[in-house]
């Protein structure tokens, strides 16, 4: 958790508002990945970037849109939030020579 | 369309005993299964991964095993203790990608 950090914790919005959430890290990983996760679902990937210039629609990018703005940060925007975007989000962070992703302490959003 | 099916929802066991949650995935291009453990208001974290070159793996308390004709795998905790109470989750993923491909996760307790 400590080399992903997620910003802000927790989010109350109101249907069609613009929301951002942020993710930044600390260790110099080039992948980075933003996921939702609901009851009952699992984990499933929004978007995903490898490199500042690299940007990719992960199964569920409706509705979503996200920003590599350094290699350090990348951000989640909600355009118009709807309620079924209700739900927690995680930011992860891959270090390839470990094979493994790192995940941070995640944003829980709800939208009325 | 769900690629990775995991169960059981949930699971009781008593400490000390065995736990085993199971996993089913469709994709044969798939060549990364890692197995994440996440508490309460907690990023998941990477408990045991096995790619499909071996049928076990084992960590500790901790063994994956895999079938690659049956397209399972599985994990064991062996001795389990109420510490282990947690929401278990397998994933798949090629590995030159490393999109994951969440099952929907168990939710284990450990009955002292």
């Amino acid at each position: 958790d400590a080399d992903v950090t997620q910003t802000p914790r927790n989010r109350i919005t109101k249907t069609g508002k613009r929301i951002m959430l942020e993710c930044s890290q600390t260790k110099g990983h080039d992948r980075m990945y933003w996921y939702r996760q609901d009851p009952g679902l699992g984990l499933r990937l929004i978007y995903y970037s490898f490199d500042v210039k690299d940007i990719n629609k992960g199964e569920i990018s409706d509705g979503y849109s996200v920003s590599r703005q350094a290699q350090a940060k990348f951000s989640l925007s909600l355009e118009s939030a709807i309620p079924n975007q209700t739900a927690l989000y995680f930011c992860a962070l891959l270090d390839i020579k470990v094979d493994e992703q790192f995940f941070g302490p995640g944003t829980r959003l709800t939208v009325l | 369309q769900q690629q990775v099916k995991q169960s059981p929802q949930s699971l009781i066991v008593q400490k000390g005993g065995i736990s085993i949650i199971n996993c089913a995935y469709e994709n044969t291009a798939f060549d990364y299964f890692p197995w994440y453990q996440q508490f309460p208001g907690k990023g998941p974290a990477l408990l045991i991964a096995i790619r499909p070159d071996v049928s076990e793996k084992k960590e500790g308390r901790f063994t994956i095993s895999f079938n690659k004709s049956a397209k399972q795998f599985s994990l064991h905790i062996m001795d389990s203790q109420p510490g282990d109470s947690a929401t278990y989750f397998c994933a798949a993923s090629m590995a030159s990608n490393y999109q994951l491909i969440w099952g929907a996760g168990t939710k284990l307790i450990i009955k002292p």
